[in-house]
């Protein structure tokens, strides 16, 4: 079952905008990613969050996680056309290796 | 360097075929992982290989699934006697043994069962 549930399922902004997906999920984890789907097909890796770290930032990512609440929250700002994707959060768990859990998804469509 | 690769790109087969996925792994990563994604839905975890270690084979729907790695690289996902709903996307994965977490995907084989 899935562990991580997005909202928004779908989100349509101008470019320019700043987009807001979060994120939540069910039992304790290790660390919380978020990745990106083109079209489909293979997930790009966009940013890694630890239990232990409240935000992290990349480019114009920045990504916040709140263990008391089991969310985590995706912030991309002036968003681009080219970030029209599928966004997904996966939780990872401690104990030899990395099983990802996946939601089911956000998809951001960025308009010109 | 190249990334991980999976052939083919699409598959269509009839029901009760057998069916067989490729994934060919980034050179030097020693963990390799299965996911199915449904149509508008997530990626749901099939299996896991790590090195000479047992696989986890705790996400394979059924018995009609099953998984080989060998020699540590090439991977092939088997799903016998095809049902419709195996149709999906199959998406392999592979990272490295000290950056497990991040995981790295191959483009996917669609499967149309018809």
């Amino acid at each position: 079952s899935q562990q991580g549930e997005e909202d928004p399922q779908a989100l349509s902004i101008q470019e320019g905008e700043n987009a807001t997906m979060n994120c939540s999920y069910k039992t304790s984890i290790n660390n919380l990613q978020w990745y990106r789907q083109n079209s489909g097909r293979g997930l790009v890796h966009l940013i890694l969050i630890r239990s232990n770290e409240r935000e992290k930032h990349s480019g114009r990512l920045r990504v916040t996680l709140d263990t008391s609440k089991k969310s985590s929250s995706l912030l991309i700002t002036a968003s681009r056309a080219a970030d029209t994707a599928s966004y997904f959060c996966a939780t990872g768990f401690s104990g030899g290796y990395n099983k990802l859990i996946f939601g089911a998804g956000t998809r951001l469509a960025v308009h010109p | 360097g190249a990334g991980v690769s999976q052939s083919p790109s699409n598959k269509v087969t009839e029901k009760g075929k057998d069916v067989e996925l490729r994934c060919d792994p980034i050179s030097g990563h020693t963990a390799l992982y299965w996911y199915r994604q449904s149509l508008g839905q997530g990626l749901e975890f099939l299996i896991y290989f790590q090195g000479n270690s047992a696989p986890d084979k705790s996400g394979l729907p059924s018995d009609r699934f099953s998984a080989e790695r060998t020699g540590g690289s090439v991977s092939t996902l088997t799903i016998q006697r095809t049902q419709q709903e195996d149709s999906a996307v199959y998406l392999c994965a592979s990272s490295l043994e000290g950056a497990k977490e991040t995981q790295y995907f191959g483009p996917g084989t669609r499967l149309l069962v018809l």
